[in-house]
């Protein structure tokens, strides 16, 4: 079965910290997609990445780098000197490609709050 | 490119009326859209799988007959809650694969609040 984890529920950190959002994901099949979105207080989910199983390279983008290791399950997420506006609730998610469905199963969340 | 809309944005409905919402792909078609519903501080979870052309397919405990799904065209689909309760407000998303991208991509709309009095 497949499952999505994200052990830290809060996170509170001070502007210009560096901060790491946890994600270990379970799933049987090979081929699989992972992601992570943040979610604004408004609502609405933004997609930040997208990696395939295949591609264990980490990727940097500004101050978002992400961590992706399969002999660990893990797929961490890390902001670099945060800022007030990262403030949001962030969710990993997998799926799998097997099924084709699309479906996507989302980690509980965690929630960032940034201090000025 | 590749909008979602979701209409109405927050609705307040008393107990027992059914409310309608809708899920637009604006610049991509859509054979697949996807409904999430997520209750205060929880994760999303899925509610079912909208086809376009076909019956939807719901996930395991999600009444089908209260929360009916119509995928009509493939720009369009609406989730009718009918006779809403209290129980069943909630933050409704949906989401919507683009037929011409990758089967992994979802597009998500920006949601609906419900709140039934």
């Amino acid at each position: 079965a497949q499952k999505v984890t994200q052990a830290q529920t809060e996170i509170s950190v001070v502007e210009k910290e560096d901060v790491t959002l946890d994600c270990v994901y379970e799933t049987r099949d090979t081929t699989y997609y992972l992601f992570w979105y943040k979610q604004p207080p408004s609502g609405e989910l933004v997609f930040l990445i997208r990696r395939n199983s295949f591609d264990e390279q980490n990727e940097i983008s500004g101050r978002y780098s992400w961590n992706f290791q399969k002999s660990t399950s893990s797929f961490n997420f890390t902001i670099t000197a945060s800022q007030v506006v990262d403030s949001a609730v962030y969710f990993c998610a997998l799926s799998e490609a097997r099924s084709n469905t699309g479906k996507l199963i989302f980690g509980q969340g965690t929630t960032l709050q940034v201090k000025p | 490119g590749a909008v979602v809309s979701q209409h109405p944005s927050w609705v307040i409905c008393k107990s027992g009326t059914s409310v309608k919402i809708e899920c637009r792909s604006l610049d991509f078609q859509a054979t697949t859209m996807f409904w999430y519903r997520q209750f205060p501080k929880q994760s999303l979870m899925l509610m079912a799988t909208s086809n376009e052309g076909s019956k939807a397919t719901y996930e395991q405990g999600v009444e089908k007959d209260k929360f009916l799904i119509n995928h009509a065209s493939l720009t369009l689909s609406t989730l009718t809650v009918t006779s809403a309760h209290p129980e069943d407000s909630s933050f409704y998303i949906c989401s919507a694969r683009d037929d011409r991208g990758r089967g992994d991509e979802q597009f998500f709309g920006p949601g609906t609040r419900l709140t039934v009095l």
